[in-house]
């Protein structure tokens, strides 16, 4: 059965400094999706990033990196250079391609303090 | 504007009294799904569908229902709510279950 394990519930730093949320995953299919999502305190629920279980390149979006590793099923997600509207919760959410649901992690608060 | 709209957005209901709550999207998506969102459980899937009058049941469907009678409507029923279903419930759409989805802003629901 697919799983997603957000281990870090809560995570404060301060603004400027880098911060890495954590992603386990545990599948049975060959081909799956990976995603993050954001959450900011307004509430709504806003896209990141897809990954599929092929590509293995990390990808960068500005302040914004990912590094997936089958090797040890993990979509991690880099923050560099935070700033206070990072501030969110974040979660991370799995797709196999052999089931339609999509599973989601608990997610990961993040604080950036001023 | 592409979008999902979810209402009511709030409502406080009493256990036994039935409630609807509709989903809309006008992105052509096939894919919709159900979410509630409970603090510490994250979000966890009630019901899902890839098209019209194909639905499945996610990780926690006990008292809901669901119907996709049309491609844009996904409404939520709770036949008979009780106080366990307190909760925020998102709908969300995407193109075949790229997995990309369009979250509509959420319902607070409040049954007691």
């Amino acid at each position: 059965a697919q799983k997603v394990t957000q281990a870090q519930t809560e995570i404060s730093v301060v603004e400027k400094e880098d911060v890495t949320l954590d992603c386990v995953y545990e599948t049975r299919d060959t081909t799956y999706y990976l995603f993050w999502y954001k959450q900011p305190p307004s509430g709504e629920l806003v896209f990141l990033i897809r990954r599929n279980s092929f590509d293995e390149q990390n990808e960068i979006s500005g302040r914004y990196s990912w590094n997936f590793q089958k090797s040890t099923s993990s979509f991690n997600f880099t923050i560099t250079a935070s700033q206070v509207v990072d501030s969110a919760v974040y979660f991370c959410a799995l797709s196999e391609a052999e089931d339609d649901k999509i599973i989601f992690g608990k997610g990961t608060r993040l604080h950036i303090l001023p | 504007e592409a979008q999902v709209t979810q209402n009511p957005r709030y409502l406080i209901t009493v256990t036994g009294k039935k409630l609807t709550v509709t989903c809309s999207q006008n992105m052509n998506h096939e894919y919709m799904s159900w979410y509630r969102q409970d603090p510490g459980l994250g979000l966890r899937q009630i019901y899902y569908s890839m098209n019209v009058e194909v639905t499945d049941k996610g990780d926690v469907p006990e008292g809901y229902k669901v119907s996709r009678k049309e491609k844009r409507n996904f409404p939520l029923i709770l036949e008979s709510p009780s106080p366990n279903q307190t909760s925020l419930y998102f709908c969300a759409s995407s193109p075949i279950n790229t997995g990309e989805l369009f979250f509509g802003e959420g319902s607070r629901l409040t049954v007691l």
